[in-house]
């Protein structure tokens, strides 16, 4: 296992076209979360997952966006409709389960979103 | 709400020197502090993480201290080098919300040769 992957790493859409993401997390950690990071601030949480379930969702979750986490492996994240203000870098991370907090994030190399 | 700041912004410094940069937060009840590097267009790569209960992390040449009783993390770089050059990350792990991250904004670090 070579850590979190992201796919697409870059990904140009028109506005109003909905896009998907992908994130494979390293295979041990039942814990992912979702990260979007605008220029020049820090990466802001979006959601998070224990297994399959989908404990709790940022403010910064509109209704356009819709996170999955099938079987408790990959997940995706969906943004429909999309808005120019949409365009930031996704960051996708894992951490395990146990040992509660005690372990750190390992962030995947993110997906670049450009709505144009 | 936790924030954190990171001081300075920007830092650009000639190869060779060593450097500290700062981090702090405002709620003390944190499980954990990562610090992150940042290359452009890049995903985070963790350079260090301390628990609460720790004071210090080294790895290599980069050193990260914790003082969280006063909310306040540093660190420190030592004959830093042209490859350092990067945005440097500090994030928090809060008590009240145990697995999520709170991130500063970060801090530009530029090593002339």
């Amino acid at each position: 296992d070579t850590g979190v992957s992201q796919n697409p790493r870059h990904k140009i859409t028109k506005r109003g076209q909905n896009v998907t993401f992908r994130c494979d997390p390293i295979s041990e950690h039942n814990r992912l979360y979702w990260y979007r990071q605008t220029l020049g601030q820090g990466p802001e949480f979006l959601t998070y997952f224990q297994n399959e379930a989908q404990l709790e969702k940022s403010r910064l979750l509109s209704d356009r966006f819709s996170a999955e986490r099938p079987k408790g492996s990959f997940s995706t994240l969906e943004i429909q409709r999309t808005e120019q203000g949409d365009s930031a870098m996704y960051l996708c991370a894992s951490s395990p389960g146990t040992g509660g907090p005690l372990y750190g994030y390992t962030f995947g190399s993110g997906t670049r979103l450009t709505v144009v | 709400k936790q924030e954190v700041t990171q001081i300075p912004a920007a830092l650009s410094v000639p190869e060779g020197e060593n450097l500290v940069l700062n981090c702090s937060f405002t709620d003390s009840a944190i499980y954990n502090l990562q610090w992150f590097r940042q290359d452009p267009g890049k995903g985070l790569t963790s350079l260090l993480l301390i628990q609460s209960s720790q004071r210090e992390q080294t790895s290599g040449r980069l050193n990260a201290s914790l003082d969280k009783s006063s909310g306040r993390s540093t660190l420190y770089i030592a004959a830093s080098q042209p490859g350092d050059s990067a945005t440097y990350l500090c994030a928090v792990r809060s008590g009240g919300s145990n697995y999520k991250l709170t991130f500063g904004k970060g801090t530009l670090l530029t090593v002339n040769p």
